[in-house]
């Protein structure tokens, strides 16, 4: 069955870069699929940071834009998250997600999550 | 990008029926089929319980059904139960974004 898992440090220090990456297995990258990041702060709602298409196509969140790159990593089945410039509201659960392509855009398969805390 | 609006919270008792509104705009739910819902139980990753309005997924209990009228999608649980108490999230394609977009969340309390 398909499942994806997040991997990174939990711990990082504010202003430096946060970086995560999402192990896929039960399902090649390369088919069609959009690959993306959601995080959750403690207590609150999900929020879409952004998904990347195995071709290499991204579709980043308008306000973090800025400060995110999504990669993909076809030859190790995996993509990555890279969050530069972190603060405190950066601290979350980061979860990894599969989205079909032709149009439905649902996140059919979740990781498990796991919870960066950015602190010095 | 503005999150969907939904209710903080519902309640209802075992057995019951409850509805949870998901509003959004017309560069979203309004002019887009493509909204989904999420179930989260603390501690857990979301799960999709409808996609496109109202389908299901594989073994998702007939009990949620979705619907959508202008620029609000609704969620319907019905014969509510103990296990249904979890917070849940809607989704919809934006051209804001050419992606997703969330709501805020609700969390449903069975009584």
């Amino acid at each position: 069955q398909v499942q994806l898992q997040e991997s990174g440090p939990g711990l990082v220090k504010p202003s430096e870069t946060l970086s995560l990456t999402c192990a896929v297995s039960g399902s090649s990258i390369r088919s069609g699929y959009y690959w993306g990041w959601i995080r959750q702060p403690p207590g609150k709602g999900l929020e879409w940071i952004g998904s990347v298409f195995h071709s290499g196509s991204t579709y980043y969140n308008p306000s973090l834009k800025s400060r995110v790159t999504i990669s993909v990593d076809t030859s190790k089945n995996q993509f990555s998250l890279k969050l530069s410039s972190v603060t405190a509201a950066d601290t979350a659960v980061y979860y990894c997600a599969r989205a079909p392509t032709g149009g439905s855009y649902k996140l059919d398969y979740w990781g498990q999550g796991t919870l960066v805390t950015v602190s010095s | 990008q503005s999150a969907l609006t939904q209710p903080a919270s519902v309640s209802g008792s075992p057995g019951q029926s409850i509805t949870i509104s998901c509003t959004g705009t017309s560069s979203d739910v309004g002019n887009y089929n493509y909204v989904s819902w999420y179930q989260q139980h603390p501690g857990k990753a979301p799960k999709l319980m409808i996609y496109e309005i109202s389908n299901r997924p594989s073994g998702v209990s007939n009990r949620f059904s979705g619907s959508k009228s202008g620029n609000t999608a609704s969620l319907t649980i019905s014969g509510l139960q103990a296990e249904d108490e979890a917070d849940y999230y809607c989704s919809s394609y934006t051209s804001s974004t050419t992606f997703v977009v969330f709501g805020g969340g609700t969390k449903l309390t069975v009584l």
